[in-house]
């Protein structure tokens, strides 16, 4: 148990489907973050958020949405989504967006994209 | 180069000490950091090292830092089965809001 709980954990989706994917922690961090895992290349940063604003964006395709409604939950909306996108969509959380504090996993959700 | 290194695999005997290594980019990191991701879960924060520190022990991990060439190890003493897993170092990076990872190493215990 990490204190951060990634729903849904396996998601088969179409193309032309719309989908989400949610994040909540429970450790009263601040800064909260999507990764995108694919087979053979290093974690990706995908969004950044502190206090419910978002502090970054890693050139990502505008078919993910990041939502924040509040310091304790994360949501990534998907549509149109590409065959490349299949992937582990991981979420983190940390005390706040200063990177020398360490982030702790959500345990990913797995995307296929058909 | 702009890459944090790992060799991408490990085998080891079950008992045997496992030492994975990373070379890291930017020698203003303040902490580099060890993650452990078994399968079908996610990144679980095992071990960090402040940059002012050559050594960190914790139970069976000892974590080694060489600042002047930019080298970390981890080292896993009495190696078990339940290790088996993909090993991630990351460094905070100057200049970036979130940490940078390596590509992972496989470590691979056999009986």
């Amino acid at each position: 148990e990490t204190g951060v709980t990634q729903t849904p954990r396996h998601l088969v989706m179409g193309m032309t489907n719309k989908k989400s994917l949610k994040c909540e922690q429970h450790l009263g961090h601040n800064a909260m973050y999507w990764y995108k895992q694919s087979a053979k290349k290093p974690l990706e940063l995908m969004f950044v958020y502190s206090l419910e604003e978002r502090v970054e964006n890693n050139s990502v395709p505008s078919r993910f949405s990041p939502e924040c409604p509040n310091s304790s939950h994360l949501f990534l909306h998907l549509h149109t989504l590409q065959p490349e996108d299949s992937a582990l969509y991981l979420c983190a959380s940390s005390q706040d967006w200063r990177n020398d504090q360490p982030q702790h996993f959500g345990d990913g959700t797995r995307l296929s994209i058909l | 180069g702009e890459d944090v290194e790992q060799s991408l695999f490990l085998s080891v005997r079950e008992g045997d000490s496992s030492v994975i290594n990373c070379t890291y980019t930017d020698s203003s990191s303040t902490y580099l950091y060890w993650y452990k991701q078994e399968p079908g879960a996610g990144l679980q924060l095992l071990t960090y090292i402040f940059s002012n520190m050559d050594m960190k022990q914790d139970q069976r991990l000892t974590v080694l830092l060489n600042k002047k060439d930019k080298h970390l190890s981890l080292r896993i003493a009495d190696t078990q089965t339940g290790d088996s897993a993909i090993y991630f170092c990351a460094e905070n990076r100057t200049g970036r809001r979130a940490l940078t990872f390596g590509s992972g190493t496989r470590l691979q215990v056999q009986p």
